[in-house]
């Protein structure tokens, strides 16, 4: 079991540029979700997902889209990079999204840069 | 809504003493609480949960937290500090109001431990 993987690890883009984060497990957890983590800030969720083809918006999702077209892979796109845009991204999965109780799982993260 | 307060940003103990890192939740709804450590550099693990069971809750490498409802508080305790420690830690609260779980993470408190 790889768990939560994310790639890359370092990124940095110029303003304006697009790219997507990956974001894979292979727990078969239903429920998968992007958090943004800021200095001071904690982390707060961007976009979730409780199943293929199914998504939803967290407290930060301007300027960030998603898509789940399997149960495994959860991407996460930046359509025109700002410098705001400059932090950690985490993404995590639980087996379900309906049990709150559930523990969620996380990768390593993506560092990103954006100049 | 729900909502997490990390009572300290930074707290600093010496090897040996014991640690308390304070969280206090605002919930509608029984929730689930967690605390999640992050090493510098690294992803979220888990310590412990609390999921309306008992109380007091063990958590690894001998951090436990008591859910206290009458006082909104769920503090992480720890009788001795390790340097091993040292890292940030967050509270997260998550009481599926919406149908769906969503967390929400506190801001973090830093855990400096000296020799």
């Amino acid at each position: 079991n790889a768990g939560v993987t994310q790639t890359p690890k370092f990124q940095v883009l110029k303003t304006g540029q697009s790219m997507t984060l990956q974001c894979a497990q292979d727990m078969n957890h239903e429920y998968m979700s992007w958090y943004r983590q800021d200095p001071g800030m904690g982390l707060r969720l961007i976009h979730y997902s409780v199943g293929a083809g199914i998504t939803d918006q967290g407290e930060v999702p301007n300027g960030y889209n998603v898509s789940r077209s399997t149960t495994e892979d959860f991407p996460l796109r930046l359509l025109s990079a700002a410098p705001s845009q400059t932090s950690v991204y985490f993404c995590a999965s639980s087996y379900s999204i309906s049990r709150f109780s559930d523990t969620q799982y996380f990768g390593p993260g993506t560092r990103l840069t954006v100049l | 809504a729900q909502s997490v307060t990390q009572l300290d940003s930074h707290v600093s103990v010496s090897e040996g003493t014991p640690v308390l890192l304070r969280c206090n939740y605002s919930s509608s709804y029984s929730p689930s609480l967690f605390w999640y450590v992050q090493h510098p550099n690294k992803g979220l693990q888990l310590l412990l949960k609390y999921t309306s069971a008992a109380t007091l809750v063990k958590g690894i490498n001998g951090f436990e937290a008591e859910f206290k409802k009458s006082e909104t508080s769920f503090h992480l305790t720890k009788p001795s500090a390790h340097m091993s420690d040292a890292a940030e830690y967050f509270c997260v609260v998550s009481d599926g109001n919406s149908g769906y779980s969503t967390l929400t993470f506190g801001k973090g408190t830093m855990l400096l431990v000296s020799p």
